[in-house]
């Protein structure tokens, strides 16, 4: 299994961009590149996921490096909504199981 | 179009006793998957099963946990003889049989032994 890697907190400020890194040093070149969320008591909320190519959806958008050894998530404009722990994922192409990583608890400060 | 549901959304036991938690996927979906989550933790994968097929059965404990997703009904995760340990929340998850597609969850199962 790939192992992934994001740091524990970080904290922004409301309205301001909100830049999630992801650390997936041992990804194969078939493992999709996942991102949940979860708010407390609730289960993971999917947010966006890519392969090779960055991703934007109405949520967030993602930034995959060339190497594709790491990824960023990208919230434009963080909101109090978007405090939750933030999982990076990877999912084999092949196969189907989702590996999550050790999470990131974003705080959004007013 | 419901999501994937599970039940009990909550359910106690006292340890020794068995604690059966159910899982409806998505419509159209024949993959699930099982998470736990330990209090203050992150998602540890579980065990993977398709129709009437477990697939990747490698984060199960070896002993008192099984799963099983028969062709009619839903997937039920089965924990024998609970023990204060297995207090925790147990995610389920679904996907269409679709390669690469993400999967959706539930909103999880809390197991209480007490």
């Amino acid at each position: 299994d790939a192992k992934t890697t994001q740091p524990n907190s970080m904290e922004s400020n409301e309205e301001e961009p909100v830049h999630l890194p992801c650390n997936h040093s041992t990804i194969s070149g078939t493992d999709y590149i996942h991102w949940y969320r979860q708010l407390p008591s609730q289960g993971p909320e999917y947010v966006i996921h890519g392969l090779t190519s960055n991703v934007n959806n109405r949520m967030a958008s993602l930034a995959i490096a060339e190497d594709r050894k790491s990824s960023t998530l990208i919230l434009h404009r963080a909101t109090l909504r978007d405090a939750a722990v933030y999982y990076c994922a990877d999912r084999s192409g092949g196969y189907q199981k989702v590996t999550f990583g050790t999470g990131t608890k974003l705080q959004v400060i007013p | 179009n419901a999501g994937v549901m599970q039940n009990p959304r909550h359910l106690v036991r006292r340890r020794g006793q068995e604690a059966r938690l159910r899982c409806s996927p998505m419509k159209g979906h024949s993959h699930v998957y099982w998470y736990r989550q330990l209090p203050e933790e992150g998602l540890k994968f579980m065990v993977y099963l398709q129709k009437e097929n477990i697939i990747d059965e490698s984060g199960m404990p070896k002993e008192r946990f099984s799963a099983e997703f028969p062709k009619e009904g839903p997937s039920i995760l089965r924990i024998q003889q609970v023990v204060r340990g297995d207090s925790a929340a147990y995610f389920c998850a679904s996907s269409p049989p679709i390669s690469g597609n993400t999967i959706y969850f539930g909103e999880g199962s809390w197991l209480t032994v007490v």
